[in-house]
């Protein structure tokens, strides 16, 4: 089974509407991460968590917000939709080993905003 | 402001041909410096990381050759196959604290 799995993988919305996208981890790590990734632009931070009562604001905050349930999910919400959120969204986990350094990515989620 | 600036956006080499991938940096805070591989349909996995008390580091085919005093380094691919084809970022990060990727490099190897 994957380590870091994503839920759903691909998601067809209307603007307005309130999505969540969900992350989980089997590797025991305490950091997690979210990014969006655009053609051209690369990967762009969201959202990160060091614990489950640490939550940081990435580059690209305005318009998500993240949950940290507990220390193997993290969720993020789009509260009301709009169409430049069309992206591919990943979510990340960091541990102490093998470093911290080392980030596991899961396989993404597809969100279209229409 | 772009933290790390990747070149070039795309490229395409023969199969055996030595593809170069640049990166170029601002903060001297950082000191670890990544490349991910990224193929489609799946999320990015770390290929070969170095940190700037050393200029070269190898792990197989992939070569990471770091420039300090320029702020710049690069990967370089030797007798790259088919199965090289993918996206590559690369990342700059002070230890312990958030990445800055570049915008990556889409690599086609030709048969």
């Amino acid at each position: 089974d994957a380590d870091v799995t994503q839920t759903p993988r691909n998601r067809i919305t209307k603007t307005g509407k309130r999505i969540m996208l969900e992350c989980s981890q089997t590797k025991g790590h305490d950091r997690m991460y979210w990014y969006r990734q655009d053609p051209g632009l690369g990967l762009r931070l969201i959202y990160y968590s060091f614990d489950v009562k640490d939550i940081n604001k990435g580059e690209i905050s305005d318009g998500y917000s993240v949950s940290r349930q507990a220390q193997a999910k993290f969720s993020l919400s789009l509260e009301s939709a709009i169409p430049n959120q069309t992206a591919l969204y990943f979510c990340a986990t960091s541990g102490t080993y093998p470093s911290p350094d080392t980030q596991y990515f899961g396989p993404g989620t597809r969100l279209t905003v229409l | 402001q772009q933290q790390v600036k990747q070149s070039p956006q795309s490229l395409i080499v023969q199969k055996g041909g030595i593809p170069i991938i640049n990166c170029a940096y601002e903060n001297t805070a950082f000191d670890y410096f990544p490349w991910y591989q990224q193929f489609p349909g799946k999320g990015p996995a770390l290929l070969i990381a170095i940190r700037p008390d050393v200029s070269e580091k190898k792990e197989g085919r992939f070569t990471i050759s770091f420039n300090k005093s320029a702020k710049q380094f690069s990967l370089h691919i030797m007798d790259s196959q088919p199965g090289d084809s993918a996206t590559y970022f690369c990342a700059a990060s002070k230890t312990g604290n958030q990445f800055y990727f570049g915008t990556g490099t889409s690599l086609t190897v030709i048969p």
